[in-house]
C-alpha cells in the first residue's frame, strides 16, 4: 500500500524554467515531508523538507510547498539547470511512525539546455 | 566524512544461493536503516536499527531475509537462498541521534542480480 505517490513517473523541462514535480500522501500523521535526490550509480542525497506546521520552505533554487487539506507537497526548481537531471524522491514520516521513512517510486526529471 | 559505505557494489548470483550485503554507517550515528529499490515498488524500508536493536523488519518480505547489526560500525543483510525475484538496488542508510526529521544518509548501493 503506497502511502507517498508520485504519479508522473517523467519530467522534461528545458533549461531556465521552472520544474514542478509533484507528490501525494495518504496518510494524514504524516507531519514531515522531505525530498532526496538521486543520480545514477549513487545513493539518494537529501535536498530539502518541510514540517507540517508550514506550507512552504525555500532553500535557494529549491523550494517545497504543502498542502495539508489537500495531502500534498510539490517541490519547485528555479532556474532548473541540467545538473538538476536526476531522480526526485518525496519521503514523508510522523513522529508515530518512530523512525521509518515512507518514500514515493520518483520522478525523473531531464533538464535540457 | 566517508559517508556510508556498503559492499559489494555489484552482486551476481545464481538462484539458492546465499547473498550477504554489508553496510558500515556514518560514525556516530546511532540509527541504520535497510531499503531496497525496484521499478515496481520504489524504494522500500526492509528494516531498521536503532542503537544496534532492531526497531521494525515488518518490511522483510520473507524469512529468507534477514539482518543484523552486532556492533555501532556495521550491519548485514542476508539473503539465504536468493531468488531472481530478489534482484533490486539495495542501499543502507544511517541517521543521526532519536530525530524522527533528521535526513538519512544513503550509501551508493548494491545492485543485486540473481539469475
Amino acid at each position: 500500500d503506497q502511502q507517498v505517490k508520485q504519479n508522473s513517473p517523467s519530467l522534461s523541462v528545458q533549461e531556465g524554467r521552472i520544474s514542478i514535480l509533484n507528490c501525494d500522501y495518504t496518510n494524514s500523521m504524516f507531519d514531515y515531508f522531505l525530498w532526496y535526490k538521486k543520480y545514477p550509480a549513487e545513493g539518494p542525497t537529501f535536498l530539502i523538507s518541510i514540517s507540517s506546521i508550514k506550507d512552504k520552505n525555500e532553500d535557494g533554487r529549491f523550494t517545497v510547498f504543502l498542502n495539508k487539506s489537500a495531502k500534498h507537497l510539490s517541490l519547485h526548481i528555479v532556474p532548473s539547470q541540467p545538473g538538476d537531471s536526476a531522480v526526485y524522491f518525496c519521503a514523508a514520516t510522523s513522529r508515530s511512525s518512530g523512525y521509518a521513512l515512507n518514500f514515493g517510486k520518483g520522478t525523473s526529471l531531464l533538464v535540457t539546455p | 566524512d566517508a559517508g556510508v559505505i556498503q559492499s559489494p557494489r555489484h552482486e551476481v548470483t545464481e538462484m539458492g544461493q546465499e547473498v550477504t550485503l554489508r553496510c558500515k554507517p556514518i560514525s556516530g550515528h546511532n540509527s541504520l536503516f535497510w531499503y531496497r529499490q525496484t521499478m515496481m515498488r520504489g524504494l522500500e524500508l526492509l528494516i531498521y536499527f536503532n542503537n544496534n536493536v532492531p526497531i521494525d523488519d515488518s518490511g522483510m518480505p520473507e524469512d529468507r531475509f534477514s539482518a543484523k547489526m552486532p556492533n555501532a560500525s556495521f550491519s548485514t543483510l542476508k539473503i539465504q537462498p536468493s531468488e531472481p525475484r530478489d534482484s533490486a538496488v539495495y542501499f543502507c542508510a544511517s541517521r543521526k541521534g532519536d530525530y524522527y526529521n533528521s535526513p538519512l544518509h544513503f550509501g551508493n548501493g548494491t545492485r543485486l542480480t540473481v539469475t
